[in-house]
């Protein structure tokens, strides 16, 4: 099967420094790249997504960078708030119809 | 809030047993995808529907199966349910297959004992 995962489980930082949480996926193949929050006792919610033809694309307060050479793709969130803390997941698909999805990194906002 | 709904919240059902979980899609999606999350686990792909189709499928033995249906709304169905089959189960509808923007429902919490 695929394996995308996450370099790191947990991650805390303080209520307005900058996040970033990375994530590693195997499918070379893969074109389409979506990041998630998942907060307790919700479905995962989209954040932002990009594809394969781009390296960097910029949302509100996100921003999230794919390096296809080495497989690798990071979330930047930007003065992290205490409503940020949440699971953030890298999904990746290389068919459309099937997505793969990371282990989560646990996000805590310390105030 | 997405516009997409999942019924039953919670479920708990006996090793053996069959179980039938809905999944109502956001208006104007005609697909569906379904996962399966264990605890402390990413969401896993079980299978996806387009206009009533099957349009994917994951690595899930065939007593998961579904159904989509003209209102686009979504069943998955498992039958002989194993201790294993214990996880969140999530839908998630999309405006068209592809690489679209998928909106995730609250999940149904299923226990099998």
């Amino acid at each position: 099967g695929e394996s995308v995962g996450l370099h790191l489980p947990t991650l805390s930082v303080q209520e307005g420094d900058n996040s970033i949480i990375n994530c590693a996926y195997s499918n070379s193949a893969s074109d389409y790249f979506i990041w998630y929050k998942q907060e307790s006792g919700k479905g995962p919610q989209f954040i932002i997504d990009i594809r394969s033809n781009m390296d960097k694309r910029q949302g509100q307060r996100v921003t999230v960078l794919l390096n296809k050479t080495v497989k690798h793709l990071s979330l930047q969130i930007a003065a992290t708030q205490p409503g940020d803390s949440a699971v953030y997941f890298c999904a990746e698909t290389p068919t459309g119809n099937q997505f793969y999805f990371g282990t989560g990194t646990s996000l805590t906002v310390i105030p | 809030e997405t516009g997409v709904t999942q019924s039953p919240t919670h479920l708990i059902k006996t090793r053996g047993q069959q179980v039938t979980l809905r999944c109502s899609s956001q208006s104007g999606h005609n697909t569906v995808s379904w996962y399966q999350q264990a605890l402390g686990q990413g969401p896993q792909f079980i299978f996806q529907y387009y206009r009533e189709e099957e349009n994917g499928r994951g690595n899930f033995p065939p007593r998961f199966s579904g159904l989509q249906f003209p209102n686009y709304s979504s069943e998955l169905n498992v039958n002989a349910l194993e201790l294993d089959d214990s996880a969140l189960y999530l839908c998630a509808s999309s405006l068209d297959r592809g690489r679209d923007e998928q909106y995730f429902g609250p999940g149904t919490r299923l226990t099998v004992t």
